[in-house]
């Protein structure tokens, strides 16, 4: 098995909502990450999580939540967005370690902000 | 600072040869990766250069070299379905396996 499964794979909310995205692996990796990418630009950093710790959080604002409740789960937890939040957020997974380990990356949840 | 820059598009024909250029400055480096991305859906892995020289792997190949900061993805006997973008990626200083990624190339493929 080497996928990395998101759900939902839409999602509109309000700017008072509040929502969570989940992101599940069964490969045993030990690091899990949250990207954003919006339109026809990169995938960029939000958050990367090691043995279940978060490790780096790239600056991102306090709406944006995450949790690792265990080695295979990881969720994003969001409230009070704006609507410049609507983009695509992708959780990938890799070995931790500095070399070699690529990155499997789920399908992502893309998610509009109204 | 960080910066990987790659062109922003380009146009192949089918059955063709291409390569996507890619270079970096980065403030560590742990391993370069390629990854591919058809719209709308999630990058894939396509293949991984920490040493210098040629990595090959089917019908894509990647090159690296360390002291010039320099990568390159080449693609043989292009197909329709290979029109996609091409992220550069690398793996910087920390130990977490982030990836930096550049801004992608996007890559069509003309019959």
């Amino acid at each position: 098995d080497t996928e990395v499964t998101q759900t939902p794979k839409h999602l509109v909310m309000g700017m008072t909502n509040k929502k969570s995205l989940k992101c599940e692996q069964h490969m045993g990796h030990r690091a899990m990450y949250w990207y954003k990418q919006k339109a026809k630009k990169p995938p960029e950093l939000m958050f990367v999580y090691s043995y279940e710790k978060l490790s780096i959080n790239e600056s991102v604002p306090s709406r944006f939540s995450p949790e690792c409740p265990n080695s295979s789960l990881l969720n994003l937890h969001l409230h009070a967005l704006q609507p410049e939040d609507s983009a695509l957020y992708l959780c990938a997974s890799s070995q931790v370690g500095p070399l070699g380990a690529e990155a499997f990356f789920g399908q992502g949840t893309r998610l509009t902000v109204v | 600072g960080q910066n990987i820059d790659q062109p922003t598009e380009m146009t192949a024909t089918e059955g063709a040869i291409v390569q996507i250029n890619c270079t970096y400055q980065t403030s560590g480096f742990n391993g370069l990766f390629w990854y591919q991305q058809h719209a709308g859906e999630a990058p894939t892995f396509l293949s991984y250069n920490v040493l210098d020289g040629l990595e090959e792997k089917g019908r894509f190949s990647s090159f690296l070299s360390r002291s010039k900061g320099y990568s390159y993805l080449l693609l043989k006997e292009l197909q329709m379905k290979d029109s996609a973008s091409y992220l550069c990626a690398v793996r910087g200083s920390r130990n977490q396996g982030n990836l930096i990624f550049g801004k992608g190339t996007k890559l069509s493929v003309k019959p």
